[in-house]
């Protein structure tokens, strides 16, 4: 079955306690993303990778980074995780970056950060 | 990021439709998308529709396009309680590829 997955769904951390959540594709897709979703605000992203060891900053990457060592993985580290990145992620990808690709969305992972 | 703007909340009776609206401010978006958010998912492309159409119909879904006013707007014919999800509109706009830009999501409740 083709799909994202996210590891873990759910997560409670503390301050500074450093973490990744894995995210895997089975598709072949050459793009792939992480998003926050917070209330009101709808889906930021975080950050994004075009292909193989090319990734770059979207419009909330501070506090995270991520690398893309294999097309399939995408994983994203915070090294010292707050409060304030108490959120809902997801992690998606597409075969390309053209409209017209439809984006694939994991299930999601919840962050609570005490 | 753009702008892409939908209200917070909407309840309709089941067997009404629902509207669910959202503007964008970036003319030169190519795609706009309608995405569905269940409890406890990811999110799911609805449908989408290009930008130089008007209007796109999918079975119980209708989009609608007003490029002049950047107005998007779904509804859902005969909406039942599985209809009852928060619905993201996005625009698509190509400029680089960080490009797909969310709205804040309307969350629709059908009350039985």
């Amino acid at each position: 079955e083709a799909q994202v997955t996210q590891n873990p769904r759910y997560l409670i951390t503390v301050t500074g306690k450093k973490l990744t959540v894995t995210c895997s594709q089975n598709m072949n897709h050459e793009y792939m993303s992480w998003y926050r979703q917070d209330p009101g605000l709808g889906l930021r992203q975080i950050y994004y990778s075009m292909n193989v060891e090319v990734t770059d900053k979207g419009d909330v990457p501070e506090g995270y980074k991520v690398s893309r060592k294999e097309k399939r993985n995408f994983p994203l580290i915070l090294e010292s995780p707050s409060p304030n990145q108490t959120s809902l992620y997801f992690c998606a990808s597409s075969f390309g970056t053209s409209g017209r690709n439809e984006q694939f969305f994991g299930p999601g992972t919840r962050l609570t950060v005490l | 990021g753009e702008d892409v703007e939908q209200s917070l909340f909407l309840s309709v009776r089941e067997g009404d439709s629902s509207v669910i609206n959202c503007t964008y401010t970036d003319s030169s978006s190519t795609y706009l998308y309608w995405y569905k958010q269940e409890p406890g998912a990811g999110l799911q492309l609805l449908t989408y529709i290009f930008s130089n159409m008007d209007m796109k119909q999918d079975q119980r879904l209708t989009v609608l396009l007003n490029k002049k006013d950047k107005h998007l707007s779904l509804r859902i014919a005969d909406t039942q309680t599985g209809d009852s999800a928060i619905y993201f509109c996005a625009e698509f706009v190509e400029s680089g590829a960080n490009n797909l830009f969310f709205g804040t999501g309307t969350r629709l409740t059908v009350i039985p």
